[in-house]
C-alpha cells in the first residue's frame, strides 16, 4: 500500500517563529521519490524539493530545510523564521518508480503565519 | 512564458450536464496528469497520459473521459456519470512519464454544480 500522511492539519505561527511540517509514508518500494509542494491562495501547486529514497542528506535552502530520514519513514519540511507569504497549504508526495510519475499526496497542512 | 493555461477559472454545471475543462501547455512535455482536490484532502489522480494518443485511468476515472490528440492538449471531461463533480481540478505536466521528475501545474478550475 502506498499512503503519505500529513498529521497536523492546520498550523498557525507568529511571523519569525519557525515552524516545521510532518510527512511519514508508507511504500514497499526502496527506490522512490518524495516531494514537496506549495499551495498559495491562488491555487496553483509550486515545487518545493525533491528527494530520492538514496540520499539521506539533509538540504538547506535559504529559509526552508528538509529532514529526511529512512528509518523513519519521515520527511520533514521547516520554515526558519516564517513570513506572512509561507502562509498556504503545503503537500508532501510519494512517487514509486513504477508509477510512472504519479504522485500519491498527503491531505496537506494548512499553515498561516500572523504578522 | 512557459508553464500551464487550464480554463475556465471558474465554471458552472447543471445536473445532468457534461462539461469540458481545458488543460494547454508550452513546456514541451510528454506526461499530462489531472488530479481532483476537495476541501481538506489531498490530490487524487483523475487520469494521465505519458505520450500522445494514450491515456490511463488513475484512481478515481468513474465518470471522466479524456482524450490526448496533441502533445500540447489534455482536456477533461466531466460527465454526467460523474455523480459529486463539485471540486477544484488541477492538471499538470512533467518532462517524461518517470517518477523522479516533478510535476507543473496549472492554476486549476473550480467546478461547481448548480
Amino acid at each position: 500500500a502506498q499512503k503519505v500522511t500529513q498529521a497536523q492539519t492546520e498550523i498557525s505561527v507568529v511571523e519569525k517563529e519557525d515552524v516545521t511540517l510532518d510527512c511519514v509514508y508508507e511504500t514497499r518500494d526502496t527506490t522512490y521519490y518524495l516531494f514537496w509542494y506549495k499551495q498559495p491562495p491562488s491555487g496553483e501547486l509550486v515545487f518545493l524539493i525533491r528527494r530520492n529514497s538514496f540520499d539521506e542528506q539533509n538540504e538547506i535552502s535559504g529559509r526552508y530545510s528538509w529532514n529526511f530520514q529512512k528509518s523513519t519513514s519521515s520527511f520533514n519540511f521547516t520554515i526558519t523564521a516564517s513570513q506572512v507569504v509561507d502562509s498556504a497549504v503545503y503537500f508532501c508526495a510519494l512517487s514509486e518508480v513504477r508509477s510512472q510519475g504519479n504522485l500519491i499526496f498527503g491531505k496537506g497542512t494548512k499553515l498561516s503565519v500572523k504578522p | 512564458d512557459g508553464g500551464i493555461t487550464q480554463s475556465p477559472k471558474y465554471l458552472f454545471r447543471k445536473e445532468g450536464q457534461n462539461v469540458t475543462l481545458s488543460c494547454e501547455q508550452n513546456l514541451n512535455h510528454d506526461a499530462m496528469y489531472w488530479y481532483r482536490q476537495d476541501p481538506g484532502q489531498g490530490l487524487r489522480l483523475i487520469y494521465y497520459s505519458q505520450i500522445v494518443n494514450d491515456f490511463q485511468k488513475g484512481d478515481i476515472a468513474e465518470g471522466y473521459s479524456v482524450s490526448r490528440e496533441k502533445k500540447e492538449s489534455f482536456p477533461l471531461t466531466v460527465t454526467s456519470a460523474q455523480k459529486n463533480p463539485t471540486a477544484f481540478y488541477l492538471c499538470a505536466s512533467s518532462r517524461t512519464g518517470g517518477p523522479r521528475l516533478e510535476a507543473f501545474f496549472g492554476q486549476g478550475t473550480r467546478l461547481t454544480v448548480v
